[in-house]
C-alpha cells in the first residue's frame, strides 16, 4: 500500500484566499483524521471521520476551517478565507478500528504557508 | 482534559549509548499509547503501540513500556545510533482521540 497521501506538499498563498489540502487514506481504514502542527500548540486533532461521517469536529479552530470526506478515500480540509495564523503543518491520517487496535498512520503532511 | 508531558525536551548523546525517554499523562483512562518518530520536515512514523492491557512492547532495539496507575510510559533505545536522531513524540488514546506530548528532541553523535 502507498500509504496516505497527501497533496500538495507544500502551500504558499496569500491571505484572503481560500486554500484547499486533499488527503487519500489507507485503502480499507474506517477512520480519518486530521491534525495540525505548529511550534507555538504541537499536534493537535481538528476533526475525525468514521465510514465518511463526521465524528468530532471540536478542534476545528473556527467557521473559516470545514472538512468532508464523500467517500472513503478522499477527504479535503478547506480554509476560507485564510489567514496568517493558519500557517502551519497540516497531517491526514487514517486506521482502522478492527486492525492493531486503531494504530493511526500519518502522511507526509502539507505544509501551509500564509502570507 | 488529558495533558500529555515529555521529558526531556532534548537530548544529546554519543553513538552507542543506551537512552531512555519519558512520557507521562494526567488521564490514566487511555486506550492504547503510540510512539511516533518524526524526521525534520517529515510526517510522523509510528514506532510502538502499547494497548491499555499491555506492560511493554518491543520492536528491535526500540522497547515502550506503559505503567497506567502512574500516569507513564518509556521509550528505551538500545546501542543509539546517527540515523535515531530525530524528534519523538509520545500520544494518548481515549480511544479515538489522540492527544500528542510537545516531544523530545535526539541527537545522536557518531
Amino acid at each position: 500500500d502507498a500509504g496516505v497521501i497527501q497533496s500538495p506538499r507544500h502551500e504558499v498563498t496569500e491571505m484572503g484566499q481560500e486554500v484547499t489540502l486533499r488527503c487519500k487514506p489507507i485503502s480499507g481504514h474506517d477512520y480519518l483524521f486530521w491534525y495540525r502542527q505548529t511550534m507555538m500548540r504541537g499536534l493537535e486533532l481538528l476533526i475525525y471521520f468514521n465510514n465518511n461521517v463526521p465524528i468530532d469536529d471540536s478542534g476545528m479552530p473556527e467557521d473559516r476551517f470545514s472538512a468532508k470526506m464523500p467517500n472513503a478515500s478522499f477527504s479535503t480540509l478547506k480554509i476560507q478565507p485564510s489567514e496568517p495564523r493558519d500557517s502551519a503543518v497540516y497531517f491526514c491520517a487514517s486506521s482502522l478500528l478492527a486492525e492493531r487496535y486503531n494504530e493511526q498512520f500519518f502522511g507526509p503532511g502539507t505544509r501551509l504557508t500564509v502570507l | 482534559k488529558q495533558e500529555v508531558t515529555q521529558i526531556p525536551a532534548a537530548l544529546s548523546v554519543p553513538e552507542g549509548e543506551n537512552l531512555v525517554l519519558n512520557c507521562s499523562f494526567t488521564d490514566s483512562a487511555i486506550y492504547n499509547l503510540q510512539w511516533f518518530r518524526q524526521d525534520p520536515g517529515k510526517g510522523l512514523t509510528s514506532l510502538l503501540l502499547i494497548q491499555s492491557s499491555q506492560r511493554e512492547q518491543t520492536s528491535g532495539r526500540l522497547n515502550a513500556s506503559l505503567d497506567k496507575s502512574s500516569g507513564r510510559s518509556t521509550l528505551y533505545i538500545a546501542a543509539s545510533q546517527p540515523g535515531d536522531s530525530a524528534t519523538y513524540l509520545c500520544a494518548v488514546s481515549g480511544f479515538q482521540k489522540l492527544v500528542f506530548g510537545t516531544g523530545t528532541r535526539l541527537l545522536v553523535s557518531p
